[in-house]
């Protein structure tokens, strides 16, 4: 109950594309849903994040969505670019409890 | 503002021996997460402090410790090195809560030979 399943392992799009990275959760009492992306010889840093009340958001190129019925959530990317081209993870948690982590995305956005 | 720092960047240990890592948070900031990081696991979560005291633990042996200052700042100490124990080890600061954004360090890559 306590895992976060994340989709793909890895992905290649061209740019321009709209890549698509999904999560799903069993928990159905985690509230707090970020994605953080990082690139090679960086810590993670924090990309968007929402929360079950809403099931949508965007901040520029990146959007979640958010679907509390199917326990999904999954990051799009708009017009990608190369400069994209990092791991993307997905995380879950509840109150102060520990993020629970999905196994992170290999994302390579083509020139 | 500073980010999060840790020392040392890099460290080659021996099997058998124990190493100390440390992790300076941003100022203001009373939690500390530590996370192991390999190719193939992903983030494993080891331990957050918050105030000087344990708040949450992942599933990792006891020779995986740490401890907190009152000034936040935080170690994790690994006894009884294994070569298994070779990973990037990231260490987060957030405000207080674990469910608001974590700022990671750049990590301490250690090698266990």
């Amino acid at each position: 109950q306590q895992q976060v399943k994340q989709s793909p392992q890895s992905l290649i799009v061209q740019k321009g594309g709209i890549p698509i990275i999904n999560c799903a959760y069993e928990n159905t009492a985690f509230d707090y849903f970020p994605w953080y992306q990082q690139f090679p010889g960086k810590g993670p840093a924090l990309l968007i994040a929402i929360r079950p009340d809403v099931s949508e958001k965007k901040e520029g190129r990146f959007t979640i969505s958010f679907n509390k019925s199917a326990k999904q959530f999954s990051l799009h990317i708009m017009d990608s670019q190369p400069g994209d081209s990092a791991t993307y993870f997905c995380a879950a948690s509840k109150g102060n409890y520990q993020l629970i982590w999905g196994a992170g995305t290999k994302l390579i956005i083509k020139p | 503002k500073a980010g999060v720092t840790q020392t040392p960047r890099y460290l080659i240990k021996t099997r058998g021996q124990q190493v100390t890592l440390s992790c300076s948070p941003i100022s203001g900031h009373r939690s500390v997460s530590w996370y192991q990081q390999t190719p193939g696991q992903g983030l494993q979560f080891l331990f957050e402090y918050f105030s000087e005291t344990q708040r949450n633990k992942g599933n990792f042996p006891g020779r995986f410790s740490g401890r907190q200052f009152s000034n936040s700042r935080s170690e994790m100490n690994v006894s009884t090195l294994e070569l298994g124990d070779s990973a990037l080890y990231l260490c987060a600061s957030s405000l207080d809560s674990m469910n608001t954004e974590a700022f990671f360090g750049q990590g301490t890559r250690l090698t266990v030979v």
